[in-house]
């Protein structure tokens, strides 16, 4: 079962544009992190937020977090096509260290 | 550290034939975990081990399916017989187990099954 889902599915940008990927959930977390997958590769781990966070910055990369509303958001900024990527959330489901993982975006970014 | 490595990173087999997938997780990584991705589910939890103990295989789809991890630095995933509907991207992750870092994937085995 996924946990979490992510909107938009599909994203295309220019370079140098900002990304805002989003991300819903439905039951409590602990901690809710983020990853991208490039074309046949397996998933990089981003960023993880705890759920008493509301913020976290990792270079360019900026999570926030409403617990109240159970939704997440990662923005890329000054993005690159090397950012050309899958990304996905997850979180675990109240249970210790088990993620469950969204559908994800897939974000293309164009030169 | 080498990360996460999986073998074969291909595989290609007939329906009915068994199938091994192998993984070596990070050394040191309490936590190892067996996913499945595809393009109509997305990426599914089969089963995920601590310490080499089996604790969740509610993911696993069926019998055919079985898991293993003998020590802490290597498990196997076996699928007897295999069918054409498990044609997927099948990826191994470890996990220190706190919960202040994230897992670290394998690059996945790509199964088809004809």
């Amino acid at each position: 079962s996924q946990q979490g889902e992510e909107d938009p599915q599909a994203l295309s940008i220019q370079e140098g544009e900002n990304a805002t990927m989003n991300c819903s959930y439905k039951t409590s977390i602990n901690n809710l992190q983020w990853y991208r997958q490039n074309s046949g590769r397996g998933l990089v781990h981003l960023i993880l937020i705890r759920s008493n966070e509301r913020e976290k910055h990792s270079g360019r990369l900026r999570v926030t977090l409403d617990t109240s509303k159970k939704s997440s958001s990662l923005l890329i900024t000054a993005s690159r096509a090397a950012d050309t990527a899958s990304y996905f959330c997850a979180t675990d489901e109240g249970g210790y260290n088990k993620l469950i993982f969204g559908a994800g975006t897939r974000l293309a970014v164009h030169p | 550290d080498a990360g996460v490595i999986q073998s074969p990173r291909h595989e290609v087999t007939e329906m009915g034939q068994e199938v091994t997938l192998r993984c070596k997780p990070i050394s040191g990584h309490d936590y190892l975990f067996w996913y499945r991705q595809t393009m109509m589910r997305g990426l599914e939890l089969l089963i995920y081990f601590n310490n080499n103990v089996p604790i969740d295989d509610s993911g696993m789809p069926e019998d055919r399916f079985s898991a293993k991890m003998p020590n802490a630095s290597f498990s196997t995933l076996k699928i007897q017989p295999s069918e054409p509907r498990d044609s997927a991207v099948y990826f191994c992750a470890s996990s220190p187990g706190d919960r202040a870092h994230g897992y670290t994937f394998g690059s996945g085995t790509r199964l088809t099954v004809v």
